[in-house]
């Protein structure tokens, strides 16, 4: 029974690249969520997606950055023309289709962002 | 402005002691989870508390949700080694939102 899978764990890139960033979630989850986790700082959210529909991109920033959840295959978030402040473990979570209350979030063990 | 302080920061004490970490807000949440996250890993959910005044128990661990739903504590009992790790809490605001609003956490380490 796979959990969250994230790929890469770690990923290197140089300012101006772009990085890209994949979530598989659990199986028979179709809501996905981005948090990211800044050194010294507590997670932030950032976008929630289900199937082919961003819900909530209030926590991104407007440029740069954009996510994705297609009809086959993982959620990806990208980060274009990366700086060196992008650097920080994104997390991503997912969820059963029925939102609620004490609705339970898995989370994947993160990508690792370096920007050099 | 962080909008959930929790404390300490970092504990470190003796295998066998028992500790209590806080989460504290000027907010009312309508429902608060504790996580713990080990580095190199995402965090893994412990519990949700949802009403105020709630206490649930799992093992050696005693978490309450504030009767004003603004604040929490995780109590530990007996503390061990596989203890250690970073606890995170993390609220949501409003009843029907999904956004949770994470503290900074408290580290902490017990050592043998």
């Amino acid at each position: 029974n796979a959990g969250v899978m994230q790929n890469p764990r770690h990923l290197v890139r140089r300012r101006g690249q772009e990085a890209r960033l994949r979530c598989s979630p659990m199986k028979g989850h179709s809501h996905v969520y981005w948090y990211r986790q800044l050194p010294e700082e507590g997670l932030k959210f950032m976008v929630y997606l289900q199937k082919e529909n961003i819900i909530d991109e209030s926590g991104m920033p407007k440029e740069r950055f954009s996510a994705e959840f297609p009809k086959e295959g993982p959620s990806i978030l990208r980060i274009q023309q990366v700086v060196r402040g992008d650097s920080a473990a994104y997390f991503c979570a997912s969820s059963p289709p029925v939102r609620g209350q004490n609705e339970k979030l898995f989370f994947g063990s993160g990508t690792q962002l370096s920007v050099l | 402005t962080q909008l959930l302080e929790q404390s300490p920061q970092f504990l470190s004490i003796q295998e066998g002691e028992n500790l209590t970490v806080y989460c504290n807000s000027s907010s009312v949440f309508s429902s608060l989870q504790w996580y713990r996250q080990e580095p190199g890993e995402g965090p893994v959910l412990l519990v949700t508390v949802v009403t105020g005044g709630e206490v649930k128990k799992l093992k050696r661990l005693t978490f309450q949700f504030g009767d004003a739903r603004k604040d929490s504590s995780l109590h530990i009992t007996a503390a061990q080694p596989g203890d250690t790790g970073l606890y995170l809490c993390a609220g949501v605001l409003g009843a029907g939102s999904y956004q949770l609003t994470f503290g900074k956490g408290t580290k902490l380490s017990v050592i043998p």
